[in-house]
């Protein structure tokens, strides 16, 4: 199974900076990863698909990129919604495989 | 709305037997392709299965391979989840996903999880 390591496992951030999480396979995906955010106590939401594509109603501030083996998440200015924990998820093959996932707490 | 419901979870004794439900509705459940995706108590999340839209294709994490059963119903727009010989480490809230192609550039489509069920919690324990 494809291993999906993740970076920061946790972060502190203030309101306004610009947050970067990364994800790296350990072999080679193409662009097939996307990353969701998670609340406590709700389902994951999908942010980005094939590595770069934002999903319908997901505010531009999120941004993904990389393909092959290593990713970006990036968060632009990071507003008070937007403190969660953070996954990875690779699409190339089954058995699917998450990230550890990254938590964003408020500085 | 599109929207996804989970049901079926509780306690359950050490080997006992659990068949989670996930109803859908607000689109057309038969063409569409589903996960199961489980995540323990403060842990991350763990994909457990995946069905295609006719379910002719199955596969199953090694972590319960053997033991639960994915099934689904197109006419009452259902995804079941049969979970056999349980043990304390398949306890977790356990989410129904759909697969969806994602439009790409130049007409392509990303086949991704896009809508998720709010969950049901599934505890192993005697």
């Amino acid at each position: 199974a494809i291993q999906m390591t993740q970076s920061p496992s946790s972060l502190s951030a203030s309101v306004g900076d610009r947050v970067t999480i990364t994800c790296r396979a350990s072999q080679g995906i193409r662009n097939d990863l996307g990353w969701y955010q998670q609340k406590p106590g709700k389902a994951p939401k999908l942010l980005i698909y094939a590595a770069s594509s934002l999903q319908s109603g997901v505010p531009s501030r999120f941004s993904g990129s990389g393909s092959g083996t290593d990713f970006t998440l990036t968060i632009s200015s990071l507003q008070p919604e937007d403190f969660a924990t953070y996954y990875c998820l690779q699409d190339y093959n089954y058995p699917r495989t998450f990230g550890g996932g990254t938590k964003v707490e408020i500085k | 709305e599109v929207q996804l419901v989970e049901s079926g979870g509780g306690l359950v004794q050490p080997g006992g037997s659990l068949r989670l439900s996930c109803a859908a509705s607000g689109f057309t459940f038969s063409s569409y392709s589903m996960n199961w995706v489980r995540q323990a108590p403060g842990k991350g999340l763990e994909w457990v299965s995946y069905i295609s839209s006719s379910s002719s294709t199955i596969y199953y994490a090694d972590s319960v391979k053997g033991r639960f059963t994915i099934s689904r119903d197109n006419a009452k727009n259902s995804l079941y989840l049969q979970m056999n010989s349980l043990r304390a480490e398949d306890t977790a809230v356990y989410y129904c996903a759909r697969v969806n192609g994602l439009a790409l550039p130049g007409g392509y489509y990303y086949y991704g999880m896009d809508v998720w069920g709010q969950g049901t919690t599934v505890t192993v324990s005697s």
